[in-house]
């Protein structure tokens, strides 16, 4: 079965400082991988998506991913962090050629900055 | 883009009656919906896959006499909570996939902004 692991549960960090979340899962075949955010009081928004290609994905607001197939790892990192960055981050994997294409999420990663 | 809807965007109910959640895809067909529970301050988790026209598939755990849905056209998935309890209190969000036919959206999934259910 697949799952995902992100192993940082409650960052916090100053303005300008740079972020790096880990994401792992566990599948042994093809995935597709995601990470998606939700601000305060508000729904999911993807930031970006894996699923085959360039290895270095960039998402919207800065932030991109890095895909490596050898350590089943998906880290999203950004820059330099602002404080609007503020949210919940949650990595979700999807396995290719599932006949419902269910997406699995990690518990997710709680990011406070300050100014 | 695409867009989904739920209703109603929260609810509060008395313990041992039962609540409708309703989510629409509004612009697109969609051949497949998921029911996601998130807990205060958890991640979301998969209670079960809904395909149109057919029964729901639940995930280990997730009572399905409990928690029924009905997929009955291409833009709407529906979750009752019956005889809700306080430990059902949760924020329930619905997740659409786009048909095979639209293709614009191809891979793409879109969130409902979930339903806050409250049973006292």
């Amino acid at each position: 079965a697949q799952s995902v692991s992100q192993h940082n549960h409650h960052v916090i960090l100053s303005e300008a400082a740079s972020l790096e979340l880990g994401c792992n899962y566990s599948y042994g075949g093809t995935v597709n991988l995601f990470w998606y955010v939700q601000y305060p009081g508000q729904h999911l928004q993807l930031l970006l998506k894996y699923f085959s290609g360039d290895p270095l994905v960039k998402g919207i607001k800065g932030f991109e991913a890095e895909f490596i197939n050898s350590k089943f790892s998906f880290n999203l990192r950004k820059p330099s962090v602002q404080w609007s960055d503020t949210a919940e981050y949650f990595c979700a994997v999807n396995a290719q050629g599932g006949g419902y294409n269910k997406l699995i999420f990690g518990a997710g990663t709680r990011l406070a900055v300050h100014p | 883009g695409a867009v989904v809807s739920q209703h109603p965007s929260w609810v509060i109910c008395k313990s041992g009656t039962s609540v409708k959640i309703e989510c629409r895809s509004l612009d697109f067909q969609a051949t497949t919906m998921f029911w996601y529970r998130q807990f205060p301050k958890q991640s979301l988790m998969l209670m079960a896959t809904s395909n149109e026209g057919s029964k729901a598939t639940y995930e280990q755990g997730v009572e399905k006499d409990k928690f029924l849905i009905n997929h009955a056209s291409l833009t709407l998935s529906t979750l009752t909570v019956t005889s809700a309890h306080p430990e059902d209190s949760s924020f329930y969000i619905c997740r659409a996939l786009p048909g095979a036919r639209t293709k614009a959206l191809n891979n793409e999934q879109f969130f409902g902004p979930g339903t806050r259910l409250t049973v006292l």
